[in-house]
């Protein structure tokens, strides 16, 4: 059955070390999204891609934060040099839009759970 | 952007007893989606409610929605273990603005 995909599932990195977590959006879909989660922020969108090319990424920290969509089955979320204040859970979620749709049904990856020491 | 705030944060009932949680949001928005997330787990889609919907059902879940006060609720029927989780509302603005998502309300249901 379709399911978006997220590799690393756990990554555990020392500060200053280069992270890249990567994810496999549900074939077909056309927007793909990365969100952070923590408890003190709850769900943040990070940056979103449509088509593969990036819409909107000023939710992410654009100084050590890199988004990119190689091509259609394939998203990669970059941090480099990674901070423990990046500790975090990341999702990429995928949905399938049209011209004129609104935003529906997100399909969420299982998450990479970062922790940076 | 706007977020969706869920009330309460936490929520703690007996199996079978219904649950009921809140969502606020600020600006006019296109729909409102409600999602649930298992510990570990990514979110899952449970119900869209649209700008001109008043309410919706879909199985034990039953959605309402009053833009008048901006809000919403989510209805959870006959409780079950199984509906443990945190849930967490997400609104789409006019401007098509992807979704918002809140902090969540954490649900327990205890067997």
């Amino acid at each position: 059955d379709a399911r978006v995909t997220q590799t690393p599932r756990d990554k555990v990195t020392e500060m200053g070390q280069e992270v890249t977590m990567r994810c496999q959006p549900i074939l077909g879909h056309n927007t793909v999204f990365w969100y952070r989660q923590t408890m003190m922020q709850g769900l943040e969108l990070l940056a979103y891609f449509r088509n593969r090319a990036p819409l909107d990424d000023s939710g992410m920290p654009k100084d050590r934060f890199s988004a990119e969509m190689p091509d259609a089955t394939l998203a990669t979320l970059k941090i480099q040099p990674s901070e423990p204040r990046d500790s975090a859970v990341y999702f990429c979620a995928s949905a399938l839009l049209g011209f004129t749709s609104s935003y529906n049904e997100q399909f969420f990856g299982p998450g990479t759970r970062l922790t940076v020491l | 952007s706007q977020q969706g705030e869920e009330d309460p944060q936490a929520l703690s009932i007996q199996e079978g007893e219904n649950a009921t949680m809140n969502c606020s949001y600020k600006t006019s928005i296109n729909n409102l989606q409600w999602y649930r997330q298992n510990s570990g787990r990514g979110l899952v889609h449970l119900i869209l409610i649209r700008s001109n919907e008043r309410e919706k059902h879909s199985g034990r879940l039953r959605v309402t929605l009053d833009t008048s006060k901006k809000s919403s609720s989510l209805l959870i029927t006959a409780s079950r273990a199984a509906d443990t989780a945190s849930y967490f509302c997400a609104t789409v603005d006019r401007g098509n603005t992807p979704l918002v998502f809140g902090k969540g309300t954490r649900l327990s249901v205890i067997a």
